[in-house]
């Protein structure tokens, strides 16, 4: 299995508090990324990062911002924790070009916001 | 944003019977199409990385197929078993790859 943690593993949280989920590698990889899991939509990109400080946004960014001040953490902070972001957030981890991309998954962080 | 559809959304079959997915992709910029399989209370784990039109890929009894020009990947399963019972994901990758896009997955579930 790729070295991939993420914690903590389950956070109870209320509405408009700010959260941070860390995702650690020891894999080495270049690209990381925060994706959630919600029923219908399989899993949705929130941010990835393809090198130290390099980050962009995926296709639901809103309320999230992230981190990457080492190869190995990458932070996803949540600024203002709301209902409609508890879900199963999962951390990924890559290294191109020679793997075409092929995600190694962490074991997923289960978010809930009352 | 790039739109990555699978179909059926959950399939039910008995022990022995063969199946396969779909999943449909844009077929511009494309550059990779990922298979996943992800089991319940688990992470996704890679099945298929696949890149060029035309590839057929092979783990066991699960396969899968690719045409970039039409957009869309099967995936086949011969003899299905009870501990092929997960959600398998494709994602498309588009050209410079570092997005990644999912489909919303199929359902399989194996009666003994």
């Amino acid at each position: 299995d790729a070295g991939i943690t993420q914690s903590p593993r389950h956070k109870v949280t209320e509405t408009g508090t700010p959260v941070t989920l860390r995702c650690h590698q020891t894999e080495n990889h270049r690209y990381m990324y925060w994706y959630r899991q919600d029923p219908g939509h399989g899993l949705r990109l929130i941010h990835y990062s393809y090198g130290v400080k390099d980050t962009d946004k995926g296709e639901v960014s809103d309320g999230y911002s992230v981190s990457r001040s080492k190869t190995e953490d990458f932070l996803l902070t949540l600024e203002s924790a709301t209902s409609s972001q508890t879900s199963v957030y999962f951390c990924a981890i890559s290294e191109p070009p020679g793997t075409d991309y092929e995600q190694y998954f962490g074991p997923g962080t289960r978010l809930t916001v009352t | 944003i790039l739109n990555v559809e699978q179909s059926p959304q959950s399939l039910h079959v008995q022990e022995g019977d063969s199946t396969n997915f779909t999943c449909s992709f844009p077929s511009s910029n494309f550059y990779a199409l990922h298979w996943y399989r992800w089991e319940t209370a688990k992470s996704p784990e890679a099945l298929f990385v696949m890149t060029l039109n035309g590839d057929e890929k092979k783990k066991g009894r699960i396969s899968a197929t690719l045409n970039t020009k039409e957009g869309y990947s099967y995936l086949y399963i011969k003899g299905s078993q009870p501990e092929d019972s997960a959600t398998y994901l494709c994602a498309s990758l588009n050209t410079g790859g570092f997005k990644t896009i999912f489909g919303a997955g199929t359902r399989l579930f194996v009666k003994a």
